[in-house]
Formats: C-alpha cells, structure tokens, sequence
C-alpha cells in the first residue's frame, strides 16, 4: 500500500542555518509527489512538485527537495532559513482519487 | 483572487446538533475534497468530489455527508455530530484530481461538547 513518513515529528533550527525535513515514501512505480506547508492558523500552501524528469525540484520560497529513487525519498531543504519559516511542513503522495498526506513535521527557528 | 472559501472559521456545538460547513471555490475546479487534520495524524481525507453529483467516501467517512449540486460549491455536513468530530477542518479544490496541487481553503475549527 501506499504512504508517505515523516521520520521527524519536530525540528528546531537557528535562523540562518540550513535546514533538511525528511520524507520517505512506499510506492511501486515513479509517484507524484509534494511538500505543503502550513503557517500557523493558516491553511496549506504549496511548496513544490515533483512529476518525474529532473530529481531537483526547486519551490517557493527558497525551498528545494530532492528526489530519490534508491532510497525512496523526497526532502526538503532550505540553505538558510528564515524566522516565518516556523511552520508545519507536511509531504503528500498523490494517488488515484486521494491524497496521502504525512503526519508532518513541525519546524520551530530560533532567533 | 482565485480561492477556496471555508465558512465558518469557528464554530462550537453540542453533541447531536447538526450543522454544515460550507466550502464554495472560484476556479471552475472539477475535483474537490475535505479533510480533517488531527494532532500527530497528519490530514486525512473524509470525502471527495469528482464532479457535480459525483462524490465518493476517502478514509474517514463515519458520520459525515457530503453534496455537490453545482461546481462550486462541496457542503460537509455532520447530521448529529458527536466530541470526536472535534477536528480542523479543510476543504480543497482541484483542476485535476489533485495532480497539479490542490487550493486549500483556511480552515474550520470545530468544536463538538
């Protein structure tokens, strides 16, 4: 069956420095796959996509994440992140008529 | 400004009360879907929409109903909600079964006592 783990329920990083939020997913063939993110009392905005072709997806935002087959993952990375980062992030896998989503990661920046 | 609009942003009930929440899109989007978002369970979906008087139940359907008379509009109604309905609510839309990314909507806070 299909899904999608986010190994990391909580990250704290220091304004400036670099971020990477894991994804991991199960599928047989090559999946859609997205990071969402949601600021607090906010709805889901999207970050970036990945269809198929170049592994590199670049986003919003300043957010990248790569993709990889051999290890069936797809994080997200940030070179330096910014206070209004603080936000939950979540990876979905698109599949048939639904969406599945991660149980998210929770992104705390400190000053 | 193209958008998903969720009404209302908060509401607070009591058990066996029905209620709606209504969920209305401005982009023309065929697909449109609710879902509920839970502390450490991630968002999961509660039903779909394919098109006008297409629905279809996702992972959580228990206790919930849904209609779709025209596109814009994709209405979630609890007929005798119950506390564990006590969830985050999202509606969203999108042209294509959610290939290109869906539109969310901000949110329905509810709160069932």
């Amino acid at each position: 069956a299909q899904s999608v783990t986010q190994p990391d329920i909580h990250i704290t990083v220091s304004e400036g420095a670099s971020l990477e939020l894991r994804c991991n997913y199960s599928y047989g063939a090559t999946p859609y796959l997205f990071w969402y993110v949601q600021s607090p009392g906010q709805g889901l905005q999207l970050l970036l996509k990945y269809f198929s072709g170049d592994t590199l997806v670049q986003g919003i935002k300043g957010f990248e994440a790569e993709f990889k087959r051999s290890q069936s993952s797809f994080n997200l990375r940030k070179p330096s992140v910014h206070w209004s980062d603080a936000a939950e992030y979540f990876c979905v896998l698109p599949q048939g008529n639904q969406f599945y989503f991660g149980t998210g990661t929770s992104l705390t920046v400190i000053p | 400004e193209a958008q998903v609009t969720q009404n209302p942003r908060y509401l607070i009930t009591v058990t066996g009360k029905k209620l709606t929440v209504t969920c209305s899109q401005n982009m023309n989007h065929e697909y449109m879907s609710w879902y509920r978002q839970d502390p450490g369970l991630g968002l999961r979906q509660i039903y779909y929409s394919m098109n006008v008087e297409v629905t279809d139940k996702g992972d959580v359907p228990e206790g919930y109903k849904v209609s779709r008379k025209e596109k814009r509009n994709f209405p979630l109604i609890l007929e005798s909600p119950s506390p564990n309905q006590t969830s985050l609510y999202f509606c969203a839309s999108s042209p294509d079964r959610g290939r290109a990314g869906y539109t969310f909507g901000s949110g329905t806070r509810l709160t069932v006592v």
